[in-house]
């Protein structure tokens, strides 16, 4: 799987759009970018995952770029409880991955 | 409501005392899996099942073992706990070979 970095910390404001970049410049083309979150000690979370074509559902938009080096994924409206700490991986589709999480962004929303 | 439930939430326990812990889901998913989470170490993999009667080791399979004889439950048993083993878990589940995976609340194990 390709290695992914994400920025340590983020901060973000109450109802502002939180952008959190990603880099994965190794990536193959077969491999997707997958998001997931884990609020404090919760279980992660799956929030959205996508090839190439930028990705929309009920609680992310996911931009990826022309090249897929990188990507971002959008909190349009972020709320407090979107505190949280976020994993961008890099998967191929439907492997059976297991999930290995790095570092993530520690994503602070703050009133 | 689909979930994946875990139970204890909490536990304390002492060195060789053999205790289980419960993974139990309700989306009829194939794939089961279990992880520990460890500061600075992220999440690993312990055992994973494809199916009822299917499990296989992952990255830091040694001291657990998993059963799967239902497809809904797939129980992390530890037979003789060690204080390395004190760590955060989370049973996870799946449908097929999904990426998409939804994981339980989490067991915090204690052995002292």
């Amino acid at each position: 799987d390709a290695k992914t970095t994400q920025p340590p910390s983020m901060d973000c404001a109450e109802g502002r759009a939180a952008n959190l970049p990603c880099n994965h410049s190794t990536i193959s083309g077969n491999e997707y970018v997958y998001w997931y979150r884990q609020i404090h000690s919760q279980g992660p979370q799956y929030i959205i995952h996508g090839l190439k074509n930028n990705e929309t559902n009920e609680m992310a938009s996911l931009i990826i770029t022309e090249d897929r080096k990188s990507s971002t994924l959008i909190l349009p409206h972020a709320t407090l409880r979107d505190t949280a700490v976020y994993y961008c991986i890099a998967l191929y589709h439907n492997a059976g991955n297991m999930l290995t999480f790095g570092g993530g962004t520690r994503l602070m929303v703050k009133p | 409501e689909a979930q994946v439930t875990q139970n204890p939430r909490y536990l304390i326990t002492v060195t060789g005392k053999k205790l289980t812990v419960t993974c139990s889901q309700n989306m009829n998913h194939e794939y089961m899996s279990w992880y520990r989470q460890d500061p600075g170490l992220g999440l690993r993999q312990i055992y994973y099942s494809m199916n009822v009667e299917v499990t296989d080791k992952g990255d830091v399979p040694e001291g657990y073992k998993v059963s799967r004889k239902e497809k809904r439950n797939f129980p992390l048993i530890l037979e003789s706990p060690s204080p390395n083993q004190t760590s955060l878990y989370f049973c996870a589940s799946t449908q097929g070979t999904r990426n998409e995976q939804f994981f339980g609340p989490g067991t915090r194990l204690t052995v002292l």
